[in-house]
């Protein structure tokens, strides 16, 4: 069964904080994705990675960065955390290649932050 | 400024009914239409999805309906369910998965 794990699934931090959202694949998928899903908005695409130390910036990459190290890692880092960066943060996975391109999703960390 | 608007933002229908929800995009070179469920607690799951060279895809009780030339596509699902509760998103991309959403219906099916 495939899967895609999130760090955390509630986390609360401070203003002014550095947070780090870690997402994690066992799918040997190529690409990876951070969103952030605000009600009325949808889900938005911070950043994307199409291999191992590459990265895309997606349609809101401000205030975010992100690390893939490793395959099946990526990580999505909040420098300083401001109250407006207060969402779901979803991370997927999909592999290259297959005509569905389907994006397998984690469940989600809800970030509040104070 | 979203690329793909959904409609309703939410929506309840009785056990037995269909539910129907509509998207519309702009951009022509859109080249995959997937609609996604999302339970709550969980994250969204692909449901069905469609390519812009059929009209229509069935998968059980769900359904895409694909209008190219209006840039519209829907989801119509029959016989609806409790258990099909759930938020549905649309989205549409141009190249392999980067996806962009729609907002978000919320369907509450009641017994």
């Amino acid at each position: 069964d495939v899967k895609v794990t999130q760090s955390s699934r509630y986390l609360v931090k401070r203003t002014g904080e550095k947070v780090f959202l870690e997402c994690v694949q066992d799918m040997d998928h190529e690409n990876m994705f951070w969103y952030r899903q605000d009600p009325g908005l949808g889900l938005r695409l911070i950043y994307f990675s199409y291999d191992v130390k590459m990265k895309e910036k997606g349609d809101i990459p401000e205030g975010y960065s992100v690390s893939r190290e490793k395959k099946e890692r990526f990580s999505l880092i909040l420098e300083s955390a401001s109250t407006n960066q207060t969402s779901m943060y979803l991370c997927a996975s999909s592999s290259t290649g297959t005509r569905t391109d389907e994006q397998f999703f984690g469940p989600g960390t809800r970030l509040t932050v104070l | 400024q979203q690329q793909v608007k959904q409609s309703p933002q939410s929506l309840i229908v009785q056990k037995g009914g269909i539910s129907i929800i509509n998207c519309a995009y702009e951009n022509t070179a859109f080249d995959y239409f997937p609609w996604y469920q999302q339970f709550p607690g969980k994250g969204p799951a692909l449901l069905i999805a469609i390519r812009p060279d059929v009209s229509e895809k069935k998968e059980g009780r769900f359904t895409i309906s694909f209008n190219k030339s209006a840039k519209q596509f829907s989801l119509h699902i029959m016989d609806s369910q409790p258990g099909d509760s759930a938020t549905y998103f649309c989205a549409a991309s141009t190249s392999w998965g980067k996806l962009q959403f729609g907002a978000g219906t919320q369907v509450v099916v009641t017994p």
